[in-house]
């Protein structure tokens, strides 16, 4: 069974400019759930998605953004990026009646320059 | 105040010696779940193990053991006889009730060496 796959692995924007991030969970698995990952910060819980809707959200401004299409794949948009921006971004999948299992995608790192 | 406290930010072994990470964690819920997730130079978070509240059963997979206290909130971690391929950033994670929101701990960034 393939794992979760983000793409693009690598992205460099610069400030300003806005940036859309792709998950594609492991078939089957309907919740998606998204991280950002910075030294400073660790680990920090963006939102989680199922049946197309928002089920949580961490504190993240505005400016983060998501999404989940029909087939359960989620993209995550960031306007006006900033230079504190830059990170790591995972994403999650899981079942729905196993929320509290979720694996993990290689990630997206978002240089903001 | 942090809901996942990792106090060891890095512990260097050299390998066959055991360690053990330490997991401190805060919650008012009764029910919860305590993760570790592995994260080696790859970036990929891997899952390690899920512990449930009502469950203080320690568990034993292989060289991992893991040791859970309610008494002191505490999910210790340890690795017997350590490899150079268990080098990577351990992260402790929980989850408070019904709302799937997970607090990570800061890691602990483990260097075995041969």
């Amino acid at each position: 069974k393939a794992g979760v796959t983000q793409t693009p692995r690598y992205l460099i924007k610069t400030r300003g400019q806005q940036v859309t991030l792709s998950c594609s969970p492991i078939s089957g698995h309907r919740s998606v759930s998204w991280y950002q990952q910075t030294p400073g910060q660790g680990l920090q819980f963006l939102f989680e998605y199922f049946s197309e809707t928002q089920r949580n959200k961490g504190n993240f401004p505005g400016r983060f953004s998501g999404r989940q299409f029909s087939n359960s794949r989620s993209e995550m948009n960031v306007s006006t990026l900033e230079l504190g921006d830059s990170a790591l971004y995972l994403c999650a999948s899981s079942l729905v009646d196993r929320r509290e299992t979720q694996y993990f995608g290689p990630g997206t790192r978002l240089l903001v320059l | 105040a942090q809901k996942v406290t990792q106090a060891q930010t890095e512990i260097s072994v050299v390998e066959k010696e055991d360690v053990t990470l330490d997991c401190v964690y805060e919650t008012r819920d009764t029910t919860y779940y305590l993760f570790w997730y592995k994260q080696p130079p790859s970036g990929e978070l891997v899952f390690l193990i899920r512990r449930n509240s009502f469950d203080e059963q320690n568990e034993i997979s292989g060289r991992y053991s893991w040791n859970f206290q309610k008494s002191t909130s505490s999910f210790n971690f340890t690795i017997t006889a350590s490899q150079v391929v268990d080098s990577a950033v351990y992260f402790c994670a929980l989850r408070e009730g019904n709302f799937n929101k997970f607090y990570f701990g800061s890691g602990t960034k483990l260097n075995v060496k041969p």
